[in-house]
């Protein structure tokens, strides 16, 4: 059974709107969350850590934490062209030095 | 800065070659780790070290020997690969806050090819 799993899209939103990425995990004793954004043929780019259940703000990303449910989100306002890349969700295990990675979701900005 | 740095870029090398991935990181950070990640994959640890102590082997084959001269400093020595061993190799740094956490910082990556 996978630890992380996210849809693996493609998903397809219009330029302006909000693209909201989910992922879940099996693990309940992980606390701690992360957002990578990933270019195609580029390494990824930490965007987002979340530790505590509710909502945490960063310009126009929101990441969504809810323990009880062991779900994590992203959300993208006013999402751009340039917002177009895989996103990947990771869990910290193992007292959070290791991080289990889902497989990704790639995401498309229409313009 | 988050800066993480790799060398080569790109490596080209056959199954009888040996060589190394070069990876440096000046944010004071005390973990560093070795990644390989296959297209459309998400990347898969190899290898993690604690305060220049290997911490974290993941079942890796001996071909692949990392090594930590220093904290700034990992090295992942290649010998007798496989073609599927063909793969982009990232490293990545943290150093836990305040929370315990460790946020990882990945470098741009070696891509390598072995023929």
């Amino acid at each position: 059974q996978k630890e992380v799993e996210q849809n693996s899209g493609p998903l397809s939103v219009p330029e302006g709107a909000i693209a909201s990425l989910n992922c879940t995990y099996s693990d309940r004793v992980s606390q701690s969350f992360f957002w990578y954004r990933q270019y195609s043929g580029k390494s990824p780019e930490l965007i987002m850590s979340i530790y505590s259940n509710g909502d945490k703000e960063d310009g126009r990303f929101t990441a969504q934490l809810n323990k009880a449910s062991q779900y994590v989100s992203l959300l993208i306002r006013d999402s751009q062209p340039s917002d177009s890349a895989t996103y990947l969700c990771a869990v910290g295990v193992q007292g959070a030095q290791k991080l289990v990675f889902g497989q990704g979701t790639r995401l498309t900005i229409n313009p | 800065d988050t800066e993480v740095t790799q060398t080569p870029k790109h490596l080209v090398m056959g199954m009888t070659n040996k060589k190394s991935l070069k990876c440096e990181q000046h944010m004071g950070h005390r973990a560093m780790y070795w990644y390989k990640q296959k297209a459309k994959k998400p990347p898969e640890l190899m290898f993690v070290y604690s305060y220049e102590k290997l911490s974290i082997n993941e079942s890796v084959p001996s071909r692949f020997s990392p090594e930590c001269p220093n904290s700034s400093l990992l090295n992942l020595h290649l010998h007798a690969l496989q073609p599927e061993d063909s793969a982009l190799y990232l490293c990545a740094s943290s150093h836990p806050t305040s929370g315990g956490s460790y946020e990882q910082y990945f470098g741009p990556g070696t891509r390598l090819t072995v023929t």
